[in-house]
């Protein structure tokens, strides 16, 4: 199917752990972000990608490691899980749109619940 | 940190009723969205207004936007129980960045 597939859904882990959240798309979009929410906060944005092996931190990365060694993938580590990560992992891709103006639309996966125990 | 909250942070209709939602922010935009969220999914886009325009329609969705008070506003008309979600802003500010409000959830009793 075509879109955005994030892998697992669901996934409880234990503290000091390392834990690899996987996003896959199949549109090509260039740009790809990976967010964390939790309730009270919204989405917070911890780390983006603007191209294969190009990537750069968002609000909250400490923690957290990424790649994107090809354009579909944009795999998010948790290096060594604590329990303040315990939260709904969502990755997305962003279509910029044609024509003189960009749309800046982002397209969600379905999201990984992560639990830190 | 966020850059703009939504209000309210809940609200509970009837159905039939207008549901409107308000965003607000601090910095210069390119342009505003708004995404809806279902219970255990991700968040889908809905509408774009972008930064010279004042009011947007699509379907039983409204947005406006002022930029002189730095607010938006998302109004959804005649509402159906299946409009039950959450409804965030995001403001798209320089580059291919956005910035998410904390949302707003969105009850719709039948």
């Amino acid at each position: 199917d075509a879109g955005i597939t994030q892998s697992p859904r669901y996934k409880i882990t234990e503290t000091g752990r390392q834990v690899t959240l996987m996003c896959h798309q199949t549109w090509s979009h260039s740009y790809m972000f990976w967010y964390r929410q939790d309730l009270g906060h919204g989405l917070r944005l911890i780390y983006y990608s603007a191209a294969a092996d190009i990537t750069d931190k968002g609000e909250v990365p400490d923690g957290y490691v990424v790649s994107r060694s090809k354009t579909e993938n944009f795999p998010l580590t948790l290096e060594s899980a604590t329990r303040s990560q315990t939260s709904v992992y969502f990755c997305a891709t962003l279509f910029v749109g044609g024509g003189l103006v960009a749309k800046n639309i982002q397209y969600f996966g379905a999201g990984t619940r992560l639990s830190v125990l | 940190s966020q850059q703009g909250e939504e209000d309210p942070q809940a609200l509970s209709i009837q159905e039939g009723e207008n549901a409107t939602m308000n965003c607000s922010y601090k910095t210069s935009i390119n342009n505003l969205q708004w995404y809806r969220q279902n219970s255990g999914r991700g968040l889908v886009h809905l509408i774009l207004i972008r930064s010279n325009e004042r009011e947007k329609h699509s379907g039983r969705l409204r947005v406006t936007l002022d930029t002189s008070k730095k607010s938006s506003s998302l109004l959804i008309t005649a509402s159906r129980a299946a409009d039950t979600a959450s409804y965030f802003c995001a403001r798209n500010n320089a580059g291919n960045m956005l910035t998410f409000g904390g949302g707003t959830r969105l009850m719709v009793k039948p």
